[in-house]
This record gives C-alpha cells, structure tokens and sequence, in this order.
C-alpha cells in the first residue's frame, strides 16, 4: 500500500517569513496529493489539493509543487500569519477498485507562527 | 449545506460498553470515510463505503469495531466491548467522488466525536 512520510514534525518560523512542509510518498500510480489544516480541537480542512497532471497550484499564499519522478511533494507558506499555526497533514490517493480514493496522511506537521 | 454531521460530540464510557458513533455525510456524496485520530498513531483510515458498500476495512483494529451504512445518509461505527485504548477522536468524512480509477477528489470532515473509554 501507499506510504506518505512528511517533515519536519513541527517547523516555527517568524511571522512574515515562509514555511516549506515536504513529503514523499511511495507509490508512483498516486496522482491526487491534497492538503489538510487543522487548528487545535477542530477537524481537518481542505487547504489545496494538486493533481498529477500539474507540477504547481497556487492559492494566494498558499502553493504546493509536484515532482511525480522524485515522488514528493511540498507544501508553501509565504508571508505567514499568526492564524498559519496549526497542524498541516499531506496525503496522497491510492484507490484499489473503481471506488473513491483512499487517502493515506502523512503524520503531520506543528507550525507554529512567532509574532 | 449542513457539511458532515457526527454524535455525539464527546462520549465518555467504561471499558467493556458498547459505543455507537453515527455519521450524516453531505448530500449526494456517495463515498463516506472512518477516521481514528490520536497522538501516537496520527490520523489513521478504519473504513471506507462507496454507494453504501465497504470497500477497504483493512484499517478496523480488530473485531470489536464495526461499520455499517444502511443507506446514503446514514453510517454507524460501533466498538464492543469498548476498551481504554480505544479513546480517540473519531472523524467521518464524506466525498463527492465515486468513478473510474485514477482520480481522487476532495474529503470533507465532520467535526469528530471525542471517545474516551475510562
């Protein structure tokens, strides 16, 4: 089955400045890596999402690149914000069947703004 | 759009109870998801349904844990006998996506039910 690793586990970064979150995954049929937020005591949350047939998205300070030879994927923060901080999950879709994707997370990462 | 409803929010039992968590996906989405999320193990995927029917349950701990979903608006998870370890936040998310292989979409999340199991 498909094996997403993310680093760092956590990354504090000045406020203003910006944050990178890598992860590779093993599984070269995946092709749909979206990422999640959660803040603290609330669920996860659809930030962006990339498809493998584009090697950059981007979404306001929000971008997140692709390299399907490497298998990794990386998630930019520019000019970031106290409300940045939270928990930031990578995924990658490894479907079976004909059904849904099965998302499997990488282990998360703690970002923590300083003002 | 109401999103994902789960209950209860927060259920705290005794080892060796029978808890039933009960999941509302959005309307019209035809895939729902189990979810088990803690400290040590992260987010981990229990079991997924596309058009009511489990199609991936290797990720239920063992056989205390079950999941049904009788119809398109409605899934349960049930643990018996409960046991401490099995505390958690538990989330249901659901999707819109049930095709051809090779394309995934976007999972939205309930707000979890908090379990601890004394």
């Amino acid at each position: 089955g498909e094996n997403v690793e993310q680093h760092p586990s956590t990354l504090s970064v000045q406020e203003g400045d910006s944050a990178v979150i890598k992860c590779t995954y093993s599984d070269s049929a995946s092709n749909y890596f979206p990422w999640y937020k959660q803040e603290l005591g609330k669920r996860p949350q659809l930030i962006i999402d990339i498809r493998s047939n584009v090697g950059e998205k981007k979404d306001q300070r929000i971008a997140v690149t692709l390299n399907k030879t490497a298998k990794h994927f990386s998630l930019h923060i520019t000019e970031t914000q106290p409300e940045d901080s939270a928990v930031y999950f990578c995924a990658a879709s490894y479907g079976k069947n004909f059904g849904n994707e099965k998302l499997t997370f990488g282990t998360g990462t703690r970002l923590t703004i300083i003002p | 759009d109401a999103g994902v409803i789960q209950s209860p929010r927060h259920e705290v039992t005794e080892m060796g109870q029978e808890v039933t968590l009960r999941c509302k996906p959005i309307s019209g989405h035809n895939s729902l998801f189990w979810y088990r999320q803690t400290m040590m193990r992260g987010l981990e995927l229990l079991i997924y349904f596309n058009n009511n029917v489990p199609i991936d349950d290797s990720g239920m701990p063992e056989d205390r844990f079950s999941a049904k979903m009788p119809n398109a608006s409605f899934s349960t998870l049930k643990i018996q006998p409960s046991e401490p370890r099995d505390s958690a936040v538990y989330f249901c998310a659901s999707s819109p996506y049930g095709g051809a292989v090779g394309s995934g979409d976007t999972q939205y999340f309930g707000p979890g039910t908090r379990l601890t199991v004394l």
